[in-house]
Order: structure tokens, then sequence, then C-alpha cells
């Protein structure tokens, strides 16, 4: 299987939650991202977490993260069509400077 | 204010013709990394700088190749283009090995057709 696994596609409805998860392989993974990318775009860096918090929140972003089952979650809190576009989960040991991303769950918002 | 340039945004060349994209970043950071993506793939790191050193994945084409000539810019080489080779190339930098903080900027990607 994949190193970082996410699934390809969540769609929502306008001001409901989104939640995207992903699970990973690599224990030694310190830090854990969230990107986003929009049509057309590069990568956004949304936020990341490292591996000795279990949750982060910033905004209407919620980070979750389970190490014992190697799970990570991000919630979008009252999802708006803005939040259309493609969730790249991505990992990264300590020593190392080239992060492992998963394919990218894309996001669908309806009115 | 653009902080890493790819140009161009959109790329058509011929099966078999060379073409080069171009990549710069006004972060004057250590490292920089050209990523293929193709759709609903993960981005696939096809090699990166740390200052002049060049660090080639194993699995990279020797189609590919790449040059840095200088803190600012770096270029991807395409020698003979295939039709495989049609995706979006991003080029990312960061500022230094290790730590948090130090996290990958993006560029916007050039699309690259292939006829």
């Amino acid at each position: 299987g994949e190193d970082v696994e996410q699934s390809l596609f969540l769609s929502v409805r306008e001001g409901d939650s989104s939640v995207i998860n992903c699970t990973y392989t690599d224990s030694s993974s310190t830090y854990l991202y969230w990107y986003k990318q929009e049509p057309g775009a590069g990568l956004q860096l949304l936020t990341y977490i490292f591996s000795n918090m279990d949750m982060k929140q910033d905004q209407r972003l919620t980070v979750l993260l389970n190490k014992k089952d190697k799970h990570l979650s991000l919630r979008i809190a009252d999802t708006q069509t803005g939040d259309s576009a493609i969730y790249f989960c991505a990992t990264r040991a300590g020593g190392s400077y080239i992060p492992t991303f998963g394919r990218g769950t894309s996001l669908i918002v309806h009115p | 204010d653009a902080m890493v340039i790819q140009n161009p945004r959109y790329q058509v060349t011929q099966f078999g013709k060379p073409v080069t994209l171009s990549c710069s970043q006004t972060l004057n950071h250590n490292v920089m990394y050209w990523y293929q993506q193709k759709s609903s793939q993960a981005p696939k790191l096809l090699f990166h700088y740390y200052d002049k050193d060049f660090n080639n994945e194993a699995d990279t084409p020797d189609n590919f190749q790449s040059r840095r000539p200088n803190t600012s810019f770096c270029f991807l080489d395409i020698r003979s283009p295939g039709l495989g080779d049609a995706a979006m190339y991003l080029c990312a930098t960061r500022r230094g090995r290790g730590g948090a903080g130090n996290e990958q900027f993006f560029g916007p990607g050039t699309r690259l057709t292939v006829l």
C-alpha cells in the first residue's frame, strides 16, 4: 500500500463540517501537514501538527492526530464553496527535509 | 508578492522536442525541489538541491535533468519529452534542513502538454 493514504473524494453541503482523513505508515513521522491545492495552482500549506500533539485548532480548521493508529484528520467547520479544492496530507521525519505526500482528497462543496 | 515563481504557467511541446521549465524564488531558501504531479496522484519528487548539492531520486527518468546556476533560479530540462511526461510540474523551496517552521513553499506550477 501507499505510505500515506487518503480517500480520493469527499462531497459536502455548504455550511456543514468536512472531515478529511489520512493514514500513514512511517512511525518516525514527526511533522504532519495539510496542504490545499486549488485548480491550476501550487500547494499551499494550511496547517501542521507535531507528533507530540493530538490536536491543533486554527480558526475553522481542526487537526486531530492519533499517533497510535497513525491517523490524521482535518476538520473544516462551516464549509464554504471557496473550500473546494484538493487537500493533501503529508508527513516528514524529524531528520528529513523530504515530505511524503498522499494522493490528495478532492473536496466538493455544493449548495 | 510572489515568492516562488514558475514560468511559463502553461507549456506545449511536441513529442521529442526538448523543453525547459523555469523556477525562481525571492526567499533566499537553501533547498529547491522539482515535483511531477499527475491527476489524482501524489506529487512525485524528481530531484532537489541543497544549495549546489544535487540529489536525484532513484526513479527519476534519465530524460529529466536540472540546473541551479544560483540560489534564486532552478531549471528543469526534459530532453526528449514523451506523452507520459505530460503533467503539472511543481517547484518548491525550503529554508533549510530539519526543524519546524521551515516548511515548503510551492510555486503555482507549470502545466506541460506533449503533442
